[in-house]
């Protein structure tokens, strides 16, 4: 089974200019996330589709990041625009929808920013 | 305070050690438990879920007390490969939130 896709896997730019990342969840899930990992840090969840519709974004800096998923299968997220605390890992991870309240996370392999 | 609060280490510990890492959560609504392992510029994998009744997994027992919103994880006879980041995390219900601690860096030494 093919995992979790995310491009690019690196990406530097410069404060105040844009950058958009994309991930492909695993087949058949309903449900994918955005998380922010910085160094050091545990990964914060910034935004949680289930299927097109978001369910969490309580933790989008949505003046400069935006989301979205609109064929409920690959998602791409925004910076416009980036400052250097934007400098983090951008993960992606997907779920199946099962009646259990609580089902494993699959995470893709990352994009590493770097804002300058 | 962070909902979820891990020692960040690092745990330096020789080959065939046995350790212990600990996590405290805040909100007493949590549902859900497990233990993650990140490896150094890798993503972050599941472990281990964690039950009220401890369960174990080979080297690996998790144990989680709710009365004192307590979790660890007791790594047996530690190899090289076990070296890795470890997330506490927890599950706030129904839509599947997971929050992360800062996690605990292992470092298994020949």
């Amino acid at each position: 089974e093919a995992g979790v896709a995310q491009s690019p896997r690196y990406k530097i730019i410069e404060k105040r200019q844009s950058v958009a990342f994309w991930c492909n969840p695993i087949s058949g899930h309903a449900t994918l996330y955005w998380y922010q990992q910085i160094l050091g840090q545990g990964p914060k969840l910034l935004i949680q589709f289930q299927n097109n519709g978001v369910v969490d974004d309580s933790q989008l800096p949505k003046d400069r990041f935006s989301a979205e998923r609109l064929k409920g299968v690959d998602s791409t997220l925004k910076i416009q625009p980036a400052k250097l605390e934007d400098s983090a890992v951008y993960l992606c991870a997907s779920s199946p929808v099962r009646r259990q309240s609580s089902y494993e996370q699959y995470f893709g392999p990352g994009t590493r920013l770097t804002v300058t | 305070r962070k909902e979820v609060e891990q020692d960040p280490g690092p745990f330096n510990v020789p080959e065939g050690a046995t350790v212990a890492f600990n996590c405290t959560y805040s909100n007493s609504a949590s549902q859900s438990f497990f233990w993650y392992r990140q490896d150094c510029r890798k993503e972050p994998k599941l472990l281990m879920s964690v039950y009220s009744s401890g369960n174990e997994d080979g080297r690996f027992t998790a144990q989680l007390n709710r009365a004192s919103q307590y979790i660890s994880l007791l790594i047996r006879d530690s190899k090289l490969s076990d070296s890795a980041t470890y997330l506490c995390v927890v599950n706030r219900g129904a839509t599947n939130k997971l929050i992360f601690g800062t996690g605990t860096l292992l470092a298994v030494q020949p």
